[in-house]
């Protein structure tokens, strides 16, 4: 069984750029998460899609969207860069139990 | 106060030995609670859940859950060079995607 695949996996942007990162969740899972990886903060959640619905969001501002299709493939968009978006942003998928299922990642460098 | 709290590392144990890594966590309301086990430059990926009081064992690993003191646990035994790694306590509230992280507690195994 496939797993949770991103791409692209690394990528350079600059300021005032934005930025889609996509994600195919393991074939059956429909909620996907997204959660932002930096040293300093750590893992922190973004939002989470089930159904092409948001069922939940995390504190970062408006710049930071998603969504989901009806194949349960899940693109989040960062508009605006700023240096600090500089992260790995993570996908995972997961079944109706919570357990997440971590692709491996984009990594985004914002120079 | 952070919403989930890991033991401060790093960590060092003998080969053999057993680890013992321990998490806190603030919102009387979670459910659900997970281990998962992230090498350096890679994805995080599941190893334990528990849901209930008491322990939960699982080949080397054993996860406690005591709820009444909002405090979970990760015991490994026999450990081995291959477990160097930071170990993520992951807690969250309902079975969706949304779990709320610690900062993680990195383990090194020595030969």
């Amino acid at each position: 069984k496939a797993g949770v695949t991103q791409t692209p996996r690394y990528l350079i942007k600059t300021r005032g750029q934005q930025v889609t990162l996509s994600c195919s969740p393991i074939s059956g899972h429909r909620s996907v998460s997204w959660y932002q990886q930096t040293p300093g903060q750590g893992l922190q959640f973004l939002f989470e899609y089930f159904s092409e619905t948001q069922r939940n969001k995390g504190n970062f501002p408006g710049r930071f969207s998603g969504r989901q299709f009806s194949n349960s493939r899940s693109e989040m968009n960062v508009s605006t860069l700023e240096l600090g978006d500089s992260a790995l942003y993570l996908c995972a998928s997961s079944l109706y139990t919570g357990e997440l299922f971590f692709g491996e990642g984009s990594r985004l460098t914002v120079l | 106060q952070k919403e989930v709290e890991q033991n401060s590392g790093p960590l060092s144990v003998p080969e053999g030995a057993i680890a013992s890594l321990n998490c806190t966590y603030s919102d009387r309301g979670s459910q659900s609670f997970f281990w998962y086990r992230q090498y350096s430059g890679k994805s995080p990926e599941l190893i334990m859940f528990i849901y209930s009081n008491g322990d939960k064992e699982d080949g080397r690993f054993t996860a406690q859950l005591n709820k009444a003191s909002q405090y979970v646990s990760l015991l490994i035994r026999d450990s081995q060079p291959s477990d160097s790694a930071t170990y993520l306590c992951a807690v969250s509230w309902t079975n969706a995607g949304k779990s709320t992280f610690g900062d993680g507690t990195t383990l090194t195994v020595k030969p």
